[in-house]
């Protein structure tokens, strides 16, 4: 079954400093990663992309990484700020015949930043 | 670049009431997603367009869900009639293409069915 786990469900952490949020999934076939940024009330926005061949990327402060063998993926925010307050939420694509693809999300992770 | 607009953004209904939300997709995009999102949860598919024909409705349920785009461009998502369970933000998205095309979100609109 097609699955995407992430962990933390939420995370509390102060302003300035830096968090790791984690993404399991068990997709197949395998197309590409997505990180979203989901803040309250809004629908989410694209922080990064990888495929297959890609082991990180980079978006400002937010650093993703891809390990295709374990199946498992992180984002890695720096130097917090306030503003980055919001539900993470990783997406992995996977590739059917005819050339569609469809995305399976997981439950997100809830940061908080507080001063 | 306008991004995808989605209205109304609220709407409070009784249970076995129907409701509708429109959503217009960014100019240029074929495809367009429903997505609805339970409160602690991640989007769920429930219907893929590609131009005004449908992709993938396989998590849609039928007997209470309708969407449409006619003109291969803004697009209807009906719920008659609706459920407590439906309480939910609908999300609509599109892209160029289907594919590793990017999405582009638009805010949603939340229902709450009492």
């Amino acid at each position: 079954k097609n699955q995407v786990e992430q962990s933390p469900q939420s995370l509390i952490i102060l302003e300035g400093k830096n968090c790791t949020l984690q993404c399991n999934y068990t997709v197949s076939p395998f197309s590409n990663l997505r990180w979203y940024k989901q803040d309250t009330g809004r629908g989410p926005v694209s922080l990064t992309i990888m495929t297959f061949s890609e082991n990180t990327k980079s978006n400002g402060r937010y650093t993703a990484t891809l390990d295709a063998d374990t199946k498992q993926s992180s984002l890695h925010i720096t130097a917090s700020q306030l503003s980055d307050s919001a539900s993470y939420i990783c997406v992995v694509s996977a590739k059917f015949s005819g050339g569609y693809n469809k995305l399976i999300f997981g439950a997100g992770t809830r940061l908080a930043v507080h001063p | 670049e306008a991004g995808v607009a989605q209205s109304p953004r609220y709407k409070i209904i009784e249970k076995r009431q129907s409701v509708a939300f429109w959503c217009n997709p960014i100019s240029g995009h074929a495809t367009l997603y429903w997505y609805q999102q339970i409160l602690g949860q991640g989007p769920k598919l429930l219907i893929q367009f590609q131009n005004n024909g449908v992709v993938d409705d396989s998590q849609l349920p039928k007997d209470r869900f309708s969407a449409e785009r006619l003109k291969g461009v803004d697009s209807t998502l009906k719920i008659q009639p609706a459920k407590l369970e439906d309480s939910a933000v609908y999300l609509c998205a599109s892209s160029l293409a289907g594919g590793a095309y990017e999405q582009y979100f638009g805010p949603g609109t939340r229902l709450t069915v009492t």
